[in-house]
């Protein structure tokens, strides 16, 4: 059984353009989360997500980012217009469905971005 | 708003002594908290997961404890090795079901 997997591991994108990150959940989990590690920070949550909805998006900024999870396929962070800001390693979780508080999280590797 | 505080930042401790990390949090309506290890330029590793009806779970060299009234949970680990050396993060799960992570433990066991 596979872990959480997330693509690509690292992403290079100049200011200005758009970054994509991808994350497959467990087999079987069918919650998403997204957390954003800034460079010498903590882990801050951006939004969790259920297939085909958005549960919480407490986490996001206001613009430029958006989050899906569809039907089929995995769950995708979108960064549109990027800035150097947004350099940091970001996580997803997963876990399974039930009773989602009591359950734990599982963690991909993550995919660092660097906005030159 | 939930926060969580980790005692102390960093710790660096000879090889073989048993050592303790803190976590305190401020809201103490929690489901669940976590200990995890974060190695340089890596991922997380859930490491212990303990249910806010429990006061303690285990596992090998790894002993965790909740009081969940106080907002307080401790990391015990036994007999440390240079392989333990990492950041050690503890996160409570709130009603929204999103983990909320203390600033971390950076631990180095040397030799």
């Amino acid at each position: 059984n596979a872990g959480v997997m997330q693509n690509p591991r690292h992403l290079v994108r100049r200011r200005g353009q758009e970054a994509r990150l991808r994350c497959s959940p467990m087999k079987g989990h069918s919650h998403v989360y997204w957390y954003r590690q800034l460079p010498e920070e903590g882990l801050k949550f951006m939004v969790y997500l259920q297939k085909e909805n958005i549960i919480d998006e407490s986490g996001m900024p206001k613009e430029r980012f958006s989050a899906e999870f569809p039907k089929e396929g995995p769950s995708i962070l979108r960064i549109q217009q990027v800035v150097r800001g947004d350099s940091a390693a970001y996580f997803c979780a997963s876990s399974p469905p039930g009773t989602n508080s009591y359950n734990e999280q599982f963690f991909g590797p993550g995919t660092r971005l660097t906005v030159l | 708003k939930q926060e969580v505080t980790q005692i102390p930042a960093a710790l660096s401790v000879p090889e073989g002594e048993n050592l303790v990390l803190n976590c305190s949090f401020t809201d103490s309506a929690i489901y669940n908290l976590q200990w995890f290890r974060q190695d340089p330029g890596k991922g997380l590793t859930s490491l212990l997961l303990i249910q806010s009806s429990q006061r303690e779970q285990t596992s090998g060299r790894l002993n965790a404890s909740l009081d969940k009234s106080s907002g307080r949970s401790t990391l015990y680990i036994a007999a440390s090795q240079p392989g333990d050396s990492a950041t050690y993060l503890c996160a409570v799960t709130g009603t929204a079901s999103k983990l909320t992570f203390g600033t971390g433990t950076r631990l180095q066991v040397t030799l």
